[in-house]
């Protein structure tokens, strides 16, 4: 079926050490997105993709970087710039003809 | 720069009854695309309803309906016959053909058996 697949679902991470979150989907769509979201908060863009080898900051891009080679997958990248990065983050993406938008189920990321 | 606004943080409906959540958006654009996303506790985005801002007609699916008004740029989802699955954090989500999702702070629903 078609879908997004994100992973790990889980995710621990030691101060100072860079860590990369997998977002892949097979709905043949040309846009994809990352949001952070914190406990009982909306979602936050951090960045977005329109077309492969291309991307844009979101609200919130500063300590991430994200990489989109294929149309397929759209990583991200948590940095050690990155001050308070314990969040669940997800993953999306559209399609610019039909404007439907769909996420994957997550990965929780947590600092220890 | 398009905005989504959510003014009930959090609302709450006895089960069997009906509720309606409110979302407004700020957009210069003619042709977008409105959304309604629920959240419950496992935090998996599922998209309750989709509104074409070209087409007059109110979006329904089973017991969801919007009551979308263009020219207010409002765009409210009622869920009729309230279930205690139900319960769970609403986002109101905003699309602009090739742009980004704008998505609303969203609404805590409570449902009260």
């Amino acid at each position: 079926d078609g879908g997004i697949t994100q992973s790990p679902k889980y995710l621990f991470r030691k101060e100072g050490q860079n860590v990369t979150l997998s977002c892949e989907q097979n709905l043949n769509h040309d846009a994809m997105y990352w949001y952070r979201q914190d406990p009982g908060q909306g979602l936050r863009l951090i960045y977005y993709s329109q077309i492969v080898n291309d991307f844009q900051k979101g609200d919130i891009a500063e300590g991430y970087s994200v990489s989109r080679e294929k149309k397929e997958s759209f990583p991200l990248t948590v940095t050690s710039a990155q001050k308070n990065p314990t969040a669940f983050y997800l993953c999306a993406s559209s399609t610019h003809d039909r404007a439907e938008a769909f996420f994957g189920q997550g990965t929780r990321l947590t600092v220890v | 720069a398009q905005t989504v606004t959510q003014s009930q943080p959090e609302m709450s409906v006895q089960e069997a009854e009906t509720v309606t959540l409110s979302c407004t958006y700020d957009t210069s654009e003619s042709d977008y695309y409105l959304f309604w996303y629920k959240q419950p506790p496992s935090r998996q985005m599922i998209l309750v309803i989709r509104q074409e801002a070209y087409k007059q007609q109110n979006a329904t699916e089973n017991r969801f309906s919007v009551n979308f008004q263009k020219a207010a740029k409002s765009f409210s989802l009622k869920i009729s016959d309230s279930q205690l699955g139900d319960a769970a954090m609403y986002f109101c989500a905003y699309l602009l053909s090739y742009d980004k999702v704008i998505f609303g702070p969203g609404t805590s629903l409570s449902v009260i058996p």
